[in-house]
């Protein structure tokens, strides 16, 4: 059911700025882009969402390209603590017929120090 | 922000017994839930789609028999795995819609289940 395409894995150290990168080619036009972040043995937790342009809020920011079929997640200066997967969900038809998020296979970003 | 609450957060079941996990939205009511299984290093499929005050609806591939969900009011969805095996071991999430659908999600914090 997956409709998003992530790296499988990102490295990064301490400190650094990380951009992470979905493609969603088949966004429907009322789809919003919503990111989670996933510790190890827990649920999702919200980071951020955006429908266009740029979203800015305490945690991250959201790119949104004007043909919306891609994303970028920003994460400024991360810590070891932001070690996690990284899930971009846009809607996709499910069993009822009607659309809901779905999670591709997120992104595996690790951080060093 | 909208809580979710999930329990119990670990279960250790025999083969054959049956487990329920319970789903509640704390501060919001959510006419719409979902559940999902997820293995170790993979992804969160979602399992079923659970609607208050009417039958779930399933995923392909999801034995309706074996995972009977109940969304008996606007704040709780129950998972009940009936007759659990050793292959059903896995990490279990809710979800609650708040809002408008397919905009946001708000997780509980899941269940691993160990059927031993």
């Amino acid at each position: 059911l997956a409709k998003t395409t992530q790296p499988i894995s990102m490295d990064s150290y301490e400190g650094q700025e990380v951009n992470i990168t979905c493609s969603h080619n088949n966004i429907a036009t009322n789809d919003y882009i919503t990111w989670y972040q996933q510790f190890p043995s827990q649920g999702p937790r919200f980071i951020i969402q955006g429908y266009k342009t740029k979203v800015t809020n305490e945690v991250a920011s959201l790119f949104i390209p004007a043909d919306r079929k891609s994303s970028t997640l920003s994460l400024p200066r991360v810590s070891l603590s932001d070690t996690a997967v990284y899930y971009c969900l846009v809607g996709d038809i499910v069993a009822t017929g009607r659309r809901a998020l779905t999670f591709g296979s997120g992104t595996r970003l690790q951080v060093q120090p | 922000g909208a809580v979710v609450s999930q329990h119990p957060s670990r279960v250790i079941c025999k083969s054959g017994t049956s487990v329920k996990i319970e789903c509640r939205s704390l501060d919001f009511q959510a006419t719409t839930m979902f559940w999902y299984r997820q293995f170790p290093k993979q992804s969160l499929m979602l399992m079923a789609t659970s609607n208050e005050g009417s039958k779930a609806t399933y995923e392909q591939g999801v034995e309706k028999d074996k995972f009977l969900i109940n969304h008996a009011s606007l704040t709780l969805s129950t998972l009940t795995v009936t007759s659990a095996h050793p292959e059903d071991s896995s990490f279990y999430i809710c979800s609650a819609e708040k809002g408008a659908a397919n905009e946001k999600l708000f997780f509980g914090s899941g269940t691993q289940l160990s059927v031993l």
